[in-house]
């Protein structure tokens, strides 16, 4: 039962270009959403987060976006930089469970080409 | 400032033997978490801990234990590998009663063959 899905495996774009990373998930009462970045070799490091309080969260060249409604969230990078390829992880957490647990998705890996 | 360590980096095993693999964090924080990572299925959450002496299974945990005897330790063990748990393990750390992110180590790339 995947509770967090990103459907698009890889992602290719163009330096300068927007590049848009989209993750789904199920259950209504997750509420806080996460985006980690992964370079080979190395563990995933926290990129930009937001509260389901809230329906954007900025941060320089990168915009989390969420809509509830449709249980969907978004990452935007712009511009894109060949420097931002790299395997981009949503991660969802539901405040007030026991443990604490954070649930990952898939993961979208990004190509920026020069 | 290490953050998480994780012990060893690289390892092979033969089917059926065992292992121990170490987290150590040195930031303090409550919460500890195992996750695999393996092509086309994301971080796996196997065990997490909220907290020492205090274990719970995630999404994964067949044919693996763990302990938290001390705060800033989190083990994960192999009784008896199977080649399906050839994985890249990651380890992560988080602070307990704040929504903040977790910190992650390196990770171990496991063979089992």
């Amino acid at each position: 039962d995947q509770q967090v899905k990103q459907n698009s495996p890889s992602l290719s774009v163009q330096e300068g270009r927007i590049s848009i990373l989209n993750c789904d998930y199920t259950n209504s009462m997750f509420d806080y959403f996460l985006w980690y970045k992964k370079y080979p070799a190395e563990g995933p490091t926290f990129l930009i987060s937001i509260s389901s309080i809230k329906d954007k969260n900025e941060d320089g060249r990168f915009t989390v976006f969420l809509n509830k409604s449709a249980k969907h969230l978004s990452l935007h990078i712009v511009p894109s930089q060949p420097g931002d390829s790299a395997v981009y992880f949503c991660a969802v957490y539901l405040r007030g469970t026991s443990y604490g647990k954070l649930t990952f998705g898939q993961g979208t890996i990004l190509t920026v080409h020069p | 400032n290490a953050g998480v360590t994780q012990t060893p980096k690289f390892r092979v095993l033969k089917t059926g033997q065992s292992m121990t693999l170490l987290c150590a964090q040195d930031m303090n924080h409550e919460y500890m978490y195992w996750y695999r990572q393996d092509p086309g299925m994301g971080l796996r959450l196997i065990h997490y801990s909220v907290g020492e002496g205090t274990t719970a299974k995630g999404e994964v945990p067949d044919g693996y234990n763990v302990s938290r005897l001390k705060k800033q330790n989190f083990l994960l063990g192999l009784e008896s590998a199977a080649p399906s748990q050839t994985s890249v393990y990651f380890c992560a750390s988080r602070l307990q009663g704040t929504v903040t992110e977790a910190f992650f180590g390196q990770g171990t790339r496991l063979t089992v063959v």
